[in-house]
């Protein structure tokens, strides 16, 4: 079955570390995004990437990278200069279209809790 | 800028009850809407979606329909089961590379 698979559900870090977090897609889509989820605040856009090798900053990205290096992965690092880390992430994928993005496509998301 | 602003929740309802979610949304040009359901601990799913004034998209019971007169696009459901109770948001594909979602309404239904 075709999706997005994002490792693993629950991740805990100590404060100060860098961690990975990791989003697969095999829907052969040529955009990934990467969102912040907290209680009350919906979704936040951290980086997006509309084509390998290449990636932009979204609303909120700020101790976080990302890289693209291959179609189907799109990997986030929460590094130690992430004020507030602890939250739930969401990958997401979609066709990249001429006249505009078209629906998007969830991981089941990774929560993450530094203490 | 482009946005989405959708009711306050949280929503309860007893079980059969109607339901209504309203969206409004600002943005320039002919934008796509969507409505997404997250459940609990879980991503987030399409529900449905339109591309055009007029359209109205429909799943599972839930409809919603494009009008730009009004900028809204409201999600509609005429009887709902314990089994909708989730977060819902609506969302905005303006013609940038992005979507824009609202802050989400979540929906409890009671038996």
């Amino acid at each position: 079955d075709g999706g997005i698979t994002q490792s693993p559900k629950y991740l805990f870090r100590k404060e100060g570390q860098n961690v990975t977090l990791s989003c697969e897609q095999n829907l052969n889509h040529d955009a990934m995004y990467w969102y912040r989820q907290d209680p009350g605040q919906g979704l936040r856009l951290i980086y997006y990437s509309q084509i390998v090798n290449d990636f932009q900053k979204g609303d909120i990205a700020e101790g976080y990278s990302v890289s693209r290096e291959k179609k189907e992965s799109f990997p986030l690092t929460v590094t130690s200069a992430q004020k507030n880390p602890t939250a739930f992430y969401l990958c997401a994928s979609s066709i990249r279209r001429a006249g505009g993005p078209d629906e998007q496509y969830f991981g089941p998301g990774t929560r993450l809790t530094v203490t | 800028g482009d946005s989405v602003t959708q009711m306050e929740g949280p929503v309860t309802l007893s079980e059969e009850a109607f339901l209504t979610i309203n969206c409004t949304y600002t943005a320039t040009g002919y934008p796509s809407l969507f409505w997404y359901v997250q459940y609990p601990g879980e991503g987030l799913q399409l529900l449905l979606k339109a591309t055009k004034a007029d359209d109205k998209g429909s799943n599972k019971g839930f409809e919603a329909t494009y009008r730009k007169e009004t900028t809204s696009f409201h999600l509609e459901k005429g009887s709902v089961q314990v089994s909708d109770s989730a977060v819902y948001f609506c969302a905005l594909a303006p013609g940038s590379e992005k979507l824009v979602f609202g802050k989400g309404t979540k929906l409890t239904v009671n038996p």
